[in-house]
């Protein structure tokens, strides 16, 4: 099956700073790149996704990098600010597999003042 | 339109006790997804179901089973509770289509002593 690991674990960047967050991922016919934020006690919120037939996609401060050839996607979100806190997520979905995700293991952000 | 609604949001249970933990969705998805969540290791996958009356096994299915009687509803039971199964379960949805996103509800915190 997929597996995908994330890297950093935890992450601490200034206010206003870039923070990136890389994740690979071992199956290639995985298709369907999302990535979620957790605030403490929330549910994952879907901030952004890519498709494998995309290199990169942007929305505001958030934007998704991806290799297909490495095998690896990266999130960058720039200009952070202290609501940028949280737990993030990458995932993999493989089609024909009825869209299920193989979650990272996650990376605590902390933007500090 | 409340999106992904999880029943109950928290609950203690003594080893060997039973229970069923409910996740309803009013957007008329076909798929729906139970996760664990548990410290360091994001989102496991338990079971799913891609359509009323199906289930199938995810990542880590052993000690629970599901019901998927009616489209809205998808039901997580715990036939015998254990310590092993303490953790936060996410019910999550999503419509038909590749690269649709999957949408969490709230979470139910689960600890058995």
């Amino acid at each position: 099956g997929e597996n995908v690991e994330q890297h950093p674990s935890t992450l601490s960047v200034q206010e206003g700073d870039s923070a990136v967050i890389k994740c690979t991922y071992s199956d290639s016919a995985s298709n369907y790149f999302p990535w979620y934020k957790q605030e403490l006690g929330k549910r994952p919120q879907l901030i952004i996704d890519i498709r494998s037939n995309v290199g990169e996609k942007k929305d505001q401060r958030i934007a998704v990098t991806l290799n297909k050839t490495a095998k690896h996607f990266s999130l960058h979100i720039t200009e952070t600010q202290p609501e940028d806190s949280a737990v993030y997520f990458c995932a993999a979905s493989i089609p024909g597999t009825a869209s299920k995700l193989t979650f990272g293991t996650g990376t605590r952000l902390q933007v500090t003042l | 339109n409340a999106g992904v609604t999880q029943t109950p949001k928290f609950r203690v249970l003594k080893t060997g006790q039973s229970m069923t933990l409910l996740c309803a969705q009013d957007m008329n998805h076909e798929y729906m997804y139970w996760y664990r969540q548990d410290p360091g290791m994001g989102l496991r996958l338990i079971h799913y179901s891609v359509g009323e009356g199906t289930t199938a096994k995810g990542e880590v299915p052993d000690g629970y089973n599901v019901s998927r009687l009616k489209k809205q509803n998808f039901l997580l039971g715990l036939e015998s509770a254990a310590p092993s199964q303490t953790s936060v379960y996410f019910c999550a949805s999503r419509l038909t289509g590749e690269g649709q996103p999957q949408h969490f509800g709230d979470g139910t915190r689960l600890s058995i002593l």
